[in-house]
């Protein structure tokens, strides 16, 4: 059964950082594209980041030079780190993967997502 | 960046209804085209991709339609448990724009 749990959320207040973690079970991570989607409260979704299976990367520009993805492939795990994070951070956080079929990508597995909360 | 917008942004139904919403894109992507369905406090749930197919599981109320720019979600008798709000996304190009969201309520 595949599952995706993110961990990580907290109160920070802004200027700070924050890794998130999204650990990933019943398939391999590094196999996969995996992304990053937020919501903030009340709104929609927002898609943030993802990673290839050849490690390239790609970001929303409202988070570029600010968070990082990465993974660790022993752990079957993604990260999210988020440095000089603003108010306009602050969101639910899903880890998502992005499966191919056809070629058709999709984001066909969800976490049940991870609050960030940016404030002094 | 593609921008994807939804309209209705919200509308409300009476079950058993046909109910349609629709998604256009800033420009064409094809058929790189998914739907997802979120309710209050839980993760999206994907329902289609591909413009028209459905993932496995998705009642076959749900449908599909169009290519390039226009786009429709379908919910052919809309059930009680179909209350959420609808978001399509293309994934033609990063990044991978969501649209704005279409809340659907029962009467």
């Amino acid at each position: 059964e595949v599952q995706l749990v993110e961990t990580g959320g907290d109160l920070i207040q802004p200027g700070g950082s924050l890794r998130l973690s999204c650990a990933a079970s019943g398939f391999i991570v590094s196999s996969n594209y995996m992304t990053w989607i937020r919501q903030a409260p009340g709104k929609g979704l927002e898609w943030v980041s993802v990673i290839y299976s050849g490690d390239n990367t790609y970001y929303a520009d409202s988070v570029e030079g600010r968070f990082t993805i990465s993974r660790d492939n022993s752990k079957n795990t993604v990260y999210l780190q988020m440095n000089s994070l603003r108010a306009e951070d602050t969101a639910v956080y899903y880890c998502a993967r992005l499966g191919s079929v056809q070629g058709y990508l999709s984001l066909d597995y969800w976490g049940q997502g991870t609050l960030v909360t940016v404030s002094s | 960046d593609i921008r994807m917008t939804q309209s209705p942004s919200s509308l409300a139904a009476s079950v058993g209804d046909r109910v349609t919403i629709t998604c256009r894109a800033s420009q064409t992507i094809r058929r790189y085209l998914n739907w997802y369905q979120q309710k209050p406090g839980k993760a999206p749930k994907f329902l289609i991709y591909a413009a028209s197919n459905l993932q496995s599981g998705v009642p076959s109320r749900f449908s599909g339609s169009g290519s390039g720019t226009d786009f429709t979600l379908t919910i052919s008798s809309l059930q009680p448990e179909d209350f959420g709000t609808y978001y399509c996304q293309q994934s033609d190009s990063t990044p991978y724009t969501f649209g704005q969201g279409t809340k659907v309520e029962i009467k």
